[in-house]
Formats: C-alpha cells, structure tokens, sequence
C-alpha cells in the first residue's frame, strides 16, 4: 500500500483564495483524521471521518474550514477565504477501528497564505 | 482541563548516549497514551501505545514507561543514533468522550550530534 496521501505538498496562496487540500486514506482504514501543526501550537486535530460520517468537528477552527469525505478514498479539507493565520502544516491520517488505534500520518500539505 | 505536558522541549546529545523525553498528563479518564516519532518534514510515526494495565513497551532502542498513579510516562531512548534526531510527541487518549478524544503533547525537539 502506497501509505497516505495528500495533495500538493505544498500550497503558497494570497489571502482572502480558497485553499482545497486532498487526502486519500489507506485502502480499508475506517477512520480519517485532518490535522494542523504550527510551531506555536503544535499538533491539533481538527476534524474526523468514520466511514466517511463526520464525527467530531469541535477542533476546526471556524466557519472558514468545512471538511467532507464523499467516499471511502477520498477526503478534502477547504479554507474560504484563507488568512494569513491558516499558514501551517495540514496532516491527513487514517486508522483502522478507532481514533484510539494508530493512525498512520500522511506526508503533509505545507500551506502559506501570503 | 485535558492537558499533556511535555519536557524537554528541546534536547541535544552526542551519538551513542541514551536520553529519556518525559510527558505529564492531566487527562481523565485515561484510555492509552501513545509515543510518535515525528521526522523533519515528514508525517509522525508511532513508536509505541500503552493502556492503563501496561508499564513498559519496548521499541528496539525506545523503551516506554507508563506510571498511571502520577500520570507520566517517559519515553528511555538507548544509544542514540543520528536518525534519532526527530520531535517526539506524547498522546493521551480518552475513551468514550463525546468531544476531542486525542490531547497531544507539543513534543520534545531531539537532536543528536556526531
């Protein structure tokens, strides 16, 4: 299995654009998890899928993120309109049977919004 | 208020010594707490998970331990190689919480010098 995926790798965008970050989870994994990281923050979860349902959204920031899973395979994470304090890391990760079992990380999307 | 604190923040060491990272919880009820492994640039790794029940898990060089009465855990890294140079980051979990049910740690920063 090619692991998780997600696309671009890295996004420089102006303030005020749409940002559309993608993920694809492993094949068979249940659960899909979207992260932040920032150095000031470090590590926070934003929101997660159980096949493909939303379960738990109280991490996204505010109303400018929204997260879908219109498949198995298939995940996206938008930002409208993005701001200068989105900038960050957005991790993807994906688990089989709960959020408590190990997620295995995809390589990121590196976001500036300039 | 769930919370994961994490000390170092930063650490350097010479190659082939050993290093313990620690982390401090406050998390309740507790379910697991895991260790990841988090190279520059890169998704995290999971390095090793323990329930309330478990004092210690091994990884080849990475041994964790669990103490559940003080709520800390300590991740012993023996013999450190060049490639240990990474952010560990602690993860404690609870089970059942109808809110976020991952508090994360902001990692210790680990750089090992020849």
């Amino acid at each position: 299995d090619a692991g998780v995926i997600q696309s671009p790798r890295h996004e420089v965008t102006e303030m005020g654009q749409e940002v559309t970050l993608r993920c694809k989870p492993i094949s068979g994994h249940d659960y899909l998890f979207w992260y932040r990281q920032t150095m000031m923050r470090g590590l926070e979860l934003l929101i997660y899928f159980n096949n493909n349902v939303p379960i738990d959204d109280s991490g996204m920031p505010e109303d400018r993120f929204s997260a879908k899973m219109p498949n198995a395979s298939f995940s996206t994470l938008k930002i409208q309109p993005s701001e200068p304090r989105d900038s960050a890391v957005y991790f993807c990760a994906s688990s089989f049977l709960g959020v408590w079992e190990t997620q295995y990380f995809g390589p990121g999307t590196r976001l500036l919004v300039l | 208020k769930n919370q994961v604190e994490q000390s170092p923040q930063s650490l350097i060491i010479l190659e082939g010594k050993n290093c313990t990272l620690q982390c401090n919880y406050t998390v309740s009820p507790f379910s697991n707490l895991r260790w990841y492994k988090q190279d520059t640039g890169r998704g995290p790794v999971s390095l090793t998970i323990m329930t309330f029940s478990e004092n210690t898990k091994s990884n080849g060089r990475y041994t964790a331990t669990l103490d559940a009465d003080t709520k800390q855990s300590s991740l012993h890294i023996t013999a450190s190689q060049l490639s240990d140079s990474a952010s560990y980051i602690c993860v404690v979990s609870v089970r059942g919480n109808a809110g976020n049910m991952l508090t994360f740690g902001g990692g210790t920063r680990l750089m090992v010098k020849p």
